[in-house]
């Protein structure tokens, strides 16, 4: 059964600087992998979305890596802000789930000013 | 306006009440999901639906029933409510399944008393 890790639970840094949020899975077989946002009371705001053929995807400050082979994806969030405190949650959708999405349990990052 | 939209935002209910959660989607996505939160647990796939009239289990579904007679709509019933059943309720949508983003409605918070 896939299982989704993300380490570590909570991350605090200053403003301004550029960071690193972990993800890894079990299992390699994977269609894709998604990062979200989720803000203190509401839904999911979905990132990035890397198909599992391609290594990396970029948005603004932050750029999503995917390393099928050893299980792993991070998100860099480059200059960080205080509007960039939320939790960030990575799902994966492999090949023995169907059509659902396997989440890992999020990390809590704060930025302060 | 455009979306995926919730209600209630809130609901308190007591134990072996039926209750029913709302789900609605203006862009016409085929999928749709049920999902709850939970802490310690993540987010878990309750149901899920390819397109109207075809619905199939997710990870947790006992005790709740759901129905797509309108692609639009995909409301969630919990037939017997229990305290088990306290927790953050969020729809999701996508285009096509999981090789696309996933986009999240606001979330209903239920309590069970």
């Amino acid at each position: 059964k896939q299982e989704v890790t993300q380490i570590p639970a909570a991350l605090s840094v200053p403003e301004g600087e550029n960071l690193v949020l972990n993800c890894s899975f079990t299992d390699s077989a994977i269609y894709n992998l998604q990062w979200f946002r989720q803000d203190p009371g509401k839904g999911l705001t979905s990132l990035l979305l890397i198909q599992s053929s391609q290594r990396e995807q970029t948005s603004g400050r932050l750029n999503a890596s995917l390393d099928k082979s050893s299980g792993r994806s991070t998100l860099y969030i480059a200059a960080s802000q205080p509007g960039d405190s939320a939790t960030y949650l990575c799902a994966v959708r492999d090949n023995q789930a169907g059509t659902a999405l396997i989440f890992g349990k999020g990390t809590t990052l704060s930025v302060s000013s | 306006d455009a979306g995926i939209t919730q209600s209630p935002r809130y609901k308190i209910t007591e134990t072996g009440r039926q209750v029913t959660l709302m789900c609605h989607q203006t862009w016409s996505h085929s999928y749709m999901f049920w999902y709850r939160q939970d802490l310690g647990h993540g987010l878990r796939l309750i149901y899920y639906s390819a397109a109207a009239d075809i619905t199939d289990k997710g990870e947790v579904p006992d005790g709740y029933v759901v129905s797509r007679s309108k692609t639009e709509n995909f409301p969630l019933t919990l037939e017997s409510a229990t305290r088990s059943q306290t927790s953050v309720y969020f729809c999701a949508s996508s285009e096509s399944g999981a090789l696309e983003k996933l986009f999240f409605g606001s979330g209903t918070q239920l309590s069970v008393l």
